[in-house]
């Protein structure tokens, strides 16, 4: 069974930091890319980043660029989203999702909550 | 930018279900996917390649469209249909998702 579980999520200030993870089984993980995605009450869902395969791309959503940072280690299964100079509308679930060329964002983890308030 | 049309849908089961998705600029089939959403639940795969429907899922839902505009068809919704249903689309980054639209119960 395909399966993708998020940790990390807290409580943190605004301007803070914190990291993400999300350890993946069930499937040869490092023949695919992964993202994140988050959903906030005043965007929806919102793509924040994605990582290919062997970790040499990443691309990033409009509103995180430069303060996010998407990353795997392929020998361990995961993907990590270290996330810097946190805001209140970063505020949200995040998801870890498995990318499929056809079929798209194919596979989510059940999420994990970032609240950013002081 | 993907805008969902209606947000809400107020239906009874046993109705069918017409869920639009308008693309600001075309885009190609096979980038295009429906998620289906309940409370407290991750999306759910429905539909890729604007027409494909993912595992597991019932034949009552189908997916047409090409170019801007894509439609999401539920023949005869059933109890468990009612949930928010999302488009995505991932030709290219910034990957994008409609607000979504509530299918609720009339």
């Amino acid at each position: 069974e395909v399966r993708l579980v998020e940790s990390g999520g807290a409580l943190v200030q605004p301007g803070g930091s914190l990291r993400l993870s999300c350890a993946a089984s069930g499937f040869t993980f490092d023949d695919y890319g992964m993202h994140w995605v988050r959903q906030t009450p005043g965007k929806g869902l919102e793509w924040v980043a994605l990582v290919t395969w062997d970790g040499g791309d990443a691309f990033y959503g409009t509103s995180v660029k430069g303060r996010f940072t998407i990353s795997r280690d392929n020998s361990n299964n995961s993907l990590h989203l270290q996330m810097n100079s946190l805001r209140g509308d970063d505020s949200g679930i995040y998801y870890c999702v498995k990318d499929n060329e056809v079929a798209g964002f194919d596979v989510w983890g059940q999420g994990i909550l970032v609240t950013v308030s002081s | 930018v993907l805008t969902q049309s209606p947000d809400t849908l107020p239906l009874s089961p046993g109705e069918r279900a017409t869920l639009s998705c308008r693309a600001s600029q075309s885009l190609s089939r096979t980038s295009f996917a429906w998620y289906q959403q309940k409370p407290g639940q991750a999306p759910r795969l429905l539909i890729y390649s604007a027409s494909t429907r993912a595992t597991g899922v019932p034949d009552r839902f189908s997916g047409s469209g090409s170019g801007a505009d894509f439609t999401l068809t539920i023949s005869s919704i059933e109890p468990e249909d009612f949930a928010v249903y999302y488009c995505l689309q991932h030709s290219r980054s910034p990957y994008t998702f409609g607000q979504g639209t509530k299918l609720e119960i009339k």
